[in-house]
């Protein structure tokens, strides 16, 4: 089963508002990633995240690895309509065991016009 | 480059019949992934496969399986299926040494 927990669950906000989810887990990840998968569709990579502390952008989303590397949070700034969608943190483990993600639960990002 | 692609994209079966999902990564990538997704469980890894051997597996039964041929190709089939099988099954790829996994569109399956 999943490891990571990711909150919050929902968020229902105005068009504009700033965004902020993040993941926790009890392990140690030497790579978080951050998704967006639409109804009917693969998550799409969103960032990427290699080293503890790195703070990384990609247009209006920000996300960052956690210096104690068991989290990780993404913030949306300005929401428009179309970052509605479901986001999903994920982390990889270091265990010479080939890549093998652990997902969050997901958040579910609603924007009302 | 074109992305993941994952055949067929819809699919109907009935209890206790075989089903065979085909994935096709990201020209170059030679690591194929595959996860499970259902709205209780979430996302849940299912097995890696690099270079045509399977590299690591998930907590799922032996009616689960897969292949990789040697064009990265790769095929996962579920035996004697299960009406807890229905759900979205992904394909991720990526180059074999990174952990940067790029997903297809899935294979949405429905066991009644």
């Amino acid at each position: 089963g999943q490891q990571l927990n990711q909150s919050p669950q929902s968020m229902f906000i105005q068009e504009g508002e700033d965004v902020s989810m993040n993941c926790t887990s009890s392990s140690i990840f030497n790579t978080w990633l951050w998704y967006k998968q639409d109804p009917g569709e693969g998550p799409v990579l969103l960032i990427a995240l290699y080293k503890a502390g790195e703070l990384t952008s990609n247009g209006r989303l920000t996300a960052q690895f956690g210096i104690t590397r068991k989290d990780s949070f993404l913030n949306i700034s300005a929401s428009i309509p179309s970052d509605v969608g479901i986001y999903f943190c994920a982390g990889h483990m270091n265990n010479n065991a080939g890549n093998m993600l652990t997902f969050g639960g997901g958040t579910r990002l609603m924007v009302k016009p | 480059k074109a992305g993941v692609t994952q055949t067929p994209r819809y699919l109907i079966k009935t209890r206790g019949q075989q089903v065979t999902l085909s994935c096709s990564p990201i020209s170059g990538h030679r690591s194929v992934s595959w996860y499970q997704q259902t709205p209780g469980q979430g996302l849940q890894f299912l097995f890696e496969y690099f270079s045509e051997t399977q590299r690591n597996k998930g907590n799922f039964p032996g009616r689960f399986s897969g292949r990789q041929f040697s064009n990265s190709r790769s095929e996962m089939n579920v035996s004697t299926l299960e009406l807890g099988d229905s759900a979205l099954y992904l394909c991720a790829s990526a180059l074999g040494g990174t952990e940067t996994q790029y997903f297809g569109p899935g294979t949405r399956l429905l066991v009644l």
